[in-house]
């Protein structure tokens, strides 16, 4: 079975610093993707970063930023500048073996003005 | 492209009834999916669909619960003899087709279940 970890059910940052959310997880495959999603409060799910467990490259989309570490099974979320519109609940997810993704509980990011 | 889109947003109904969702996918994504999120969790993995082929099923669809996509386009999700339990964000996603990221899903807003 395959599992995701959210360690941090909430965390909080100061606007303009920043902040790592943790996240690890399990699976016996070999080719996966794992995925940062943001649901804003009563507002739809959208997609933050992916990246592809063969790229060993962490990947980066403005100012956000992964450290994948594949051996440790982790993949914590970096959020640079934070801004007001950052805050929301963010979801770690795992796809592989199959279609489905399989989510962490989720981290309650504030920001702090 | 208009992104995924559902309907109702929001439903209320008494125990024991039959509800429907409808979802309608991004244009030209093959493939499409259903999750369940309740309060303070992260969603989890109903069924899922490529084209109008139903190829993966979760336990947590108990046979009350019927998925389709007659066409390979829009989807419905029916809940028989609906339950307090059943209560939830019920969450559609579509991916594939000619996107350059072909398994990443991308989310509807949800439609908000309230049975009482």
């Amino acid at each position: 079975a395959q599992t995701v970890t959210q360690s941090q059910p909430e965390m909080s940052v100061q606007e303009a610093e920043t902040v790592t959310l943790s996240c690890t997880y399990d699976t016996s495959e070999s080719d996966y993707y794992l995925f940062w999603y943001k649901q804003p409060p009563s507002r739809q799910m959208i997609l933050v970063i992916r990246q592809e467990a063969y790229k060993q490259q962490n990947a980066t989309e403005n100012r956000f930023s992964v450290n994948f570490q594949k051996a440790a099974k982790s993949f914590s979320l970096k959020i640079s500048d934070s801004q007001l519109g950052d805050a929301a609940m963010y979801f770690c997810a795992l796809q592989g073996g199959s279609e489905k993704l399989v989510f962490g509980k989720g981290t309650k990011l504030t920001v702090n003005p | 492209d208009t992104g995924v889109s559902q309907d109702p947003r929001h439903k209320i109904t008494k125990r024991g009834q039959n509800v429907t969702f409808r979802c309608d996918p991004i244009s030209e994504h093959n493939r499409l999916y259903w999750y369940r999120q309740t309060l303070g969790q992260g969603p989890e993995f109903l069924t899922y669909f490529q084209n109008e082929a139903q190829l993966e099923k979760s336990r947590l669809l108990s046979d009350r619960f019927s998925a389709e996509r007659p066409k390979g386009s829009f989807s419905t999700l029916e809940i028989q003899r609906t339950e307090q339990g059943d209560s939830a964000m019920y969450l559609c996603a579509s991916s594939g087709g000619g996107d350059t990221y072909q398994e990443t899903q991308y989310f509807g807003p949800g439609t908000r279940l309230l049975v009482l």
